[in-house]
């Protein structure tokens, strides 16, 4: 299986900070990541595709890039409607998720 | 709008058999992959498999000795069974849809079964 591994695991921010999460890949995955938002009690919420595509509907302060193995989500001016879980997601092979990263309420 | 619905039973004993139907409204279950995840309370989100709508299958490695996804297009549905579960096995379960090249455009609110006697 490919693991994907999220860093940090979770971090504080204000609003308006820039925010960067990454996601890294135990062996090449090209660009077949896509990024994930996920607030509490709800359904996650596809941002990113093929990790760099802005899902439609998603506000164009969140961007994505990477290939490879080294994959980052930005979100450029963090608003509170932000603060949610993030996860990161595979689809080279078996599908697999990263474990996530809490964005918290500095 | 695609809207998808899970429905089933939300207790099942160990050992037993999991059981769950998404409902697929608004839009038609050909030519998309449907999946099933499963986000264990306060933990993240597990890939179980996915069906075609022609009925091929890819599961998960790690469970693929205990599940069985199949699809009923003629209802716009598809079903998990899960056998032989334990407590491990308690999660939210959603169903979604997938996109040909690989990710999740649709979830299902999810529906929380708890494993325990």
């Amino acid at each position: 299986d490919i693991q994907l591994t999220q860093s940090p695991s979770s971090l504080s921010a204000s609003v308006g900070d820039r925010v960067t999460v990454t996601c890294r890949a135990s062996q090449t995955i090209s660009n077949y990541l896509n990024w994930y938002q996920q607030k509490l009690g709800k359904a996650p919420k596809l941002l990113i595709y093929a990790a760099s595509n802005l899902q439609s509907g998603v506000p164009s302060r969140f961007s994505g890039s990477g290939s490879g193995t080294d994959f980052t989500l930005t979100i450029s001016s963090l608003q509170p409607e932000d603060f949610a879980t993030y996860y990161c997601q595979q689809s080279y092979s078996t599908w697999t998720f990263g474990q996530g990263t809490k964005v918290e309420i500095k | 709008q695609v809207r998808l619905q899970e429905s089933g039973p939300g207790l099942v004993k160990p050992s037993e058999t999991l059981s769950l139907t998404c409902t697929v409204s608004g839009g038609s279950i050909s030519n998309y992959y449907w999946s099933w995840i499963r986000q264990p309370p306060g933990k993240g989100l597990e890939w179980i498999g996915h069906i075609y709508y022609s009925g091929s299958t890819n599961y998960n490695p790690s469970l693929k000795s205990r599940v069985t996804i199949s699809i009923d297009t003629s209802k716009n549905q598809f079903s998990l069974k899960l056998s032989s579960v334990t407590a491990a096995d308690t999660a939210l379960y959603h169903c979604a849809r997938v996109h040909t090249s690989g990710w999740v455009d649709s979830w299902g609110q999810g529906t929380l079964v708890t494993v325990s006697s």
